[in-house]
């Protein structure tokens, strides 16, 4: 098994560019999610999804989309890319109801100029 | 979910010495959960915590439940090199759906 992987490693954008962050399981988890790491911030939920077709927000929402077509895809989508943006992603994975060990991708590093 | 607070944020010690990191919740938790994130990597979990006054042991390290399981800790018995990250608790709140994760407590280690 991979486990969770994330493509791409690094990127960097311009203020005004979209992007999309890849994030994909082989583990057959029904639920996944994405957060972002800023310095003094911890992990702060962006948007997850319970299972193929079910999206929710979370903490941070704005400026994020999401989908979930699959139960192994869940792509992060930035419309506009602003400098606030500029953060480390991780998308996760875990088994679903009842089962809260979350396995995390190694992460992609944004810059927005 | 729910907001838990951890302390401390940093922690410098040296080699040999113990560390401790709280989480704390105004509102009783459903279960809890701690992760460690090295430097430059991603959070891995360590262990989760479900009953009130629970306590767990992985080699060095004690994690508790309170009894009212509003806190939790992680305690390292003699510190390594190889304990330096940050660790984070992280909690489900009632509907599971999604996990929350505190501020976490930075470790360092002085050789």
């Amino acid at each position: 098994n991979a486990g969770v992987t994330q493509t791409p490693k690094f990127q960097v954008l311009k203020t005004g560019q979209s992007m999309t962050l890849q994030c994909a399981q082989d583990m057959n988890h029904e639920y996944m999610s994405w957060y972002r790491q800023d310095p003094g911030m911890g992990l702060r939920l962006i948007h997850y999804s319970v299972g193929a077709g079910i999206t929710d927000q979370g903490e941070v929402p704005n400026g994020y989309n999401v989908s979930r077509s699959t139960t192994e895809d869940f792509p992060l989508r930035l419309l506009s890319a602003a400098p606030s943006q500029t953060s480390v992603y991780f998308c996760a994975s875990r088994l679903g109801f009842l089962h809260n060990e979350q396995f995390f991708g190694p992460g992609t590093r944004l810059t927005v100029l | 979910g729910q907001q838990v607070m951890q302390i401390p944020q940093y922690q410098h010690v040296q080699e040999g010495e113990d560390f401790t990191t709280y989480c704390n919740s105004s509102t009783t938790l459903s279960n809890i959960q701690w992760y460690k994130q090295r430097p430059g990597g991603h959070p891995v979990f360590l262990i989760q915590l479900v009953k009130s006054g629970e306590v767990k042991k992985q080699k060095r390290l004690t994690f508790q439940f309170g009894e009212a399981k509003k806190n939790s800790s992680l305690h390292i018995t003699a510190t390594q090199t190889t304990d330096v990250g940050t660790y984070f608790c992280a909690e489900s709140g009632g509907s599971n759906y999604k996990l929350t994760f505190g501020k976490g407590t930075l470790l360092t280690v002085n050789p």
